[in-house]
C-alpha cells in the first residue's frame, strides 16, 4: 500500500498552460516536502510545507498543505518546457525516514 | 559548499555479484538516508544512518546493507546481486530536526546483467 498517492501520474500540455498536481493520504504528517527530478539526477528539493492550511509560492509555482496535514497540492501557472521532469511529494512523520509518493510525470511542449 | 557527492555514477554488474556504493554528505550533515529508484516503485526507503547508527530501516532483503563511517560518509552493499536489483541508488544527506528536509546525490545507476 502506497502511503503517498500522487495523481496524475502522467501529464502532457502545452506551455502556457495551467496544471496541478495532487498528493493524497490517510496519514498526517508533520510536514511535507516537494521535489523536482530530471532525468539521470537527484531529486531536488523545492519547498517544504508545515503548517496545516499553509500556503507557499515559489515564482509560478503554489504549494498547498491541507488543513488537516494529510494532502497537498503543486500549481503551475503558465507551464514553460523548463518544468519538464518528475514531481515527488515526500511526507514526514516523527522519527521515520521521509516517505515519498510515485510521483507525476510532466512534460511541457512548446 | 559541497553538495551530496556519490560514487560512482555507472556500474554494470552480473547476476551473483557483489557491490559497494559510496555516499559524501553535505558537510555538517549528520543523517544519511539511501534510496532505490525504480520506474516501476518509484522511490523505495533502503536505510537511514546517523551518528554511524542505523536508524530506520525500510523493507529490503538482508542483501542490502550499510554503514556510516565517523565522518559521514555513508557506503551501501549489495550482494548476490539479481536483475532485479538495476535501479538508480540515491543518498540523501539532511540536518538533524524535525523537518528532515532531504539534499540528494546525482545517484549511481546500476544495472545488474
Amino acid at each position: 500500500t502506497q502511503l503517498l498517492e500522487q495523481s496524475p501520474q502522467f501529464l502532457s500540455i502545452q506551455e502556457g498552460e495551467n496544471l496541478t498536481v495532487y498528493c493524497n493520504s490517510s496519514s498526517v504528517f508533520s510536514s511535507l516536502q516537494w521535489y523536482r527530478q530530471e532525468p539521470g539526477e537527484g531529486p531536488v528539493l523545492l519547498v517544504t510545507v508545515v503548517t496545516g492550511g499553509e500556503v507557499k509560492k515559489l515564482k509560478r509555482l503554489t504549494f498547498q498543505f491541507g488543513d488537516a496535514r494529510k494532502d497537498s497540492s503543486l500549481h503551475i501557472t503558465a507551464a514553460q518546457p523548463g518544468d519538464t521532469g518528475l514531481y515527488l511529494c515526500a511526507g514526514n512523520q516523527a522519527g521515520t525516514a521521509l516517505i515519498f509518493g510515485k510521483g507525476t510525470t510532466l512534460s511541457v511542449s512548446s | 559548499k559541497a553538495g551530496v557527492t556519490q560514487t560512482p555514477r555507472y556500474l554494470i554488474k552480473t547476476r551473483g555479484q557483489q557491490v559497494t556504493l559510496s555516499c559524501s554528505p553535505i558537510s555538517g550533515h549528520r543523517s544519511v538516508s539511501w534510496y532505490q529508484q525504480t520506474p516501476g516503485q518509484g522511490l523505495q526507503f533502503l536505510f537511514e544512518y546517523f551518528s554511524e547508527t542505523q536508524r530506520n530501516k525500510g523493507n529490503f532483503p538482508g542483501r542490502f546493507s550499510g554503514r556510516q563511517f565517523s565522518n559521514s560518509r555513508s557506503e551501501m552493499n549489495v550482494s548476490t546481486l539479481e536483475l532485479g536489483d538495476s535501479a538508480l541508488y540515491l543518498c540523501a544527506s539532511s540536518l538533524v530536526g524535525a523537518l528532515t528536509e532531504a539534499f540528494f546525490g546525482q545517484g549511481t545507476r546500476l544495472t545488474v546483467v
